[in-house]
């Protein structure tokens, strides 16, 4: 199986800093990984997927990058809809598996 | 608009079994890959099982193989999860969600989850 292990697990920052979240894979998936924001009491919700890619609707201060094993998560300006809980998933193979989530506080 | 909804959660002695359903609307059913996904109290998620656009093939993960059947509808739009010989450690929110896109398994959208108590 492959182990997805993201840092921080916590993170505190105030509105307008840029964050980074960091996702390691146990062995290359390639660029076959997705982000998701999820809120409490809600289901997750797909932010970037292949890696780099902005879904549909997202705000564009979000953006991945990486490949291979190292990947991150960028908020340019983190905004009062931004405090979440975001996990990484890789869809190189099964079993699907995801990070343990990095949850964005307010400094 | 695309809809995912789940039902059937409720609360279950250790041992005993459940039967999850997900409800589809907005997009084609019978085109896409459907997987379970759940998430324990304040834990992270967990990817569960998937089953194929026609119900041919269907993966399992090891916590739950043996004990839990995906199957499918594409007559009534809907997914379901029967879960046998639950654990306490079963307990979680269950979200059906759908393969974003014909062939990639990320996930897109989801449903809004059901929550399954396994009491000891």
């Amino acid at each position: 199986d492959i182990q997805m292990t993201q840092s921080p697990s916590t993170l505190s920052a105030s509105v307008g800093d840029r964050v980074t979240i960091t996702c390691r894979a146990s062995q290359s998936i390639s660029s076959w990984l997705a982000w998701y924001q999820q809120k409490p009491g809600k289901a997750p919700k797909l932010l970037i997927y292949k890696a780099s890619s902005l879904e549909s609707g997202v705000p564009s201060r979000f953006s991945g990058s990486g490949s291979g094993t190292e990947f991150t998560l960028s908020i340019s300006s983190l905004q009062p809809d931004d405090f979440a809980t975001y996990y990484c998933q890789q869809y190189n193979s099964y079993p699907l598996t995801f990070g343990g989530g990095t949850k964005v506080e307010i400094k | 608009q695309l809809h995912l909804v789940e039902s059937g959660g409720g609360v279950v002695q250790s041992g005993k079994s459940l039967r999850l359903s997900c409800a589809a609307s907005g997009f084609t059913f019978s085109d896409y890959t459907i997987h379970w996904v759940r998430q324990a109290p304040g834990k992270g998620l967990e990817w569960v099982a998937v089953i194929s656009f026609d119900g041919n093939n269907k993966l399992y993960a090891d916590s739950v193989k043996g004990r839990f059947t995906i199957s499918r509808d594409n007559s009534k739009n809907t997914l379901s999860l029967q879960m046998n010989s639950l654990r306490p450690e079963d307990t979680a929110a269950y979200y059906c969600a759908r393969t974003a896109t014909l062939h990639q398994n990320y996930f897109d959208p989801w449903g809004h989850g059901t929550l399954v108590t396994v009491s000891s």
